[in-house]
């Protein structure tokens, strides 16, 4: 495992968590990178990517207008700001690296995981 | 959005069994689909990528096929370490949704 996600936790439904996500240079610079969620015994969802530099975002439905997306290139991290959580929220989330330094809007296949941090929201 | 859908959800095989899940998308997405095996507690690990392409370390036994809106993951010969969950994924327009996946279990 090469992506270390943080930041997970027990959290109130309604309010906030920051996730974040490290990773070596040689893995993290020029990459897409994505957050990729999974709900107790449910399939994958995918929640959102930013761009290799940090100018473009895309959102899944579900939490498009509650999460953001950043990262910080020179620090090789990637966070996931989320806000007025729900119990729909709760799961493992995953970062993962897209396969291609690819600087158009089509993913690649995402090649490199981290483990997974756990977020309960639950009063 | 693009939507995702996979068939069986789950399935019964044995050791050596031939085994062949489907995926078909809402729209056209040329090449742009991706399979994953996720075993339980770990990440999940990429199979194939573009439709056909198997990523490095992956073994042969495993292969893709299709294009547009139609796909399908073989596993030519299944083995111990193959029973896992396997899920789709188009990577040609975000948001980049996932098929429901397919539990492979032994019969």
């Amino acid at each position: 495992v090469q992506l270390v996600e943080s930041g997970g936790g027990v959290v109130q439904p309604g309010r906030s968590l920051r996730l974040s996500c490290a990773a070596p240079e040689f893995i993290f610079s020029g990459f897409a990178v994505h957050w990729v969620r999974q709900a107790p015994g449910k399939g994958l969802e995918w929640v959102a990517v930013i761009s290799h530099d940090g100018s473009n975002e895309y959102y899944a439905d579900s939490v498009r207008g509650r999460f953001t997306i950043s990262r910080d290139n020179p620090k090789n991290t990637l966070d996931l700001q989320m806000n007025s959580l729900r119990g729909e929220d709760t799961g493992v989330y995953y970062c993962a690296k897209d396969r291609v330094a690819a600087r158009n809007s089509h993913s690649y296949g995402l090649d490199a995981w981290g483990q997974g941090t756990t977020v309960t929201v639950s009063s | 959005d693009i939507q995702m859908t996979q068939s069986p959800s789950s399935l019964s095989a044995s050791v050596g069994d031939r085994v062949t899940i489907t995926c078909r998308a809402s729209l056209h997405i040329s090449s742009y689909l991706n399979w994953y095996q996720q075993k339980p507690g770990k990440a999940p690990n990429l199979l194939i990528y573009a439709a056909s392409s198997l990523q490095g370390g992956v073994p042969s036994t495993f292969s893709g096929s299709g294009s547009g809106t139609d796909f399908t993951l073989t596993i030519s010969s299944l083995q111990p370490e193959d029973f896992a969950t396997y899920y789709c994924q188009q990577s040609y327009s975000a948001p980049f949704t996932f098929g429901g996946g397919t539990k492979v279990e032994i019969k």
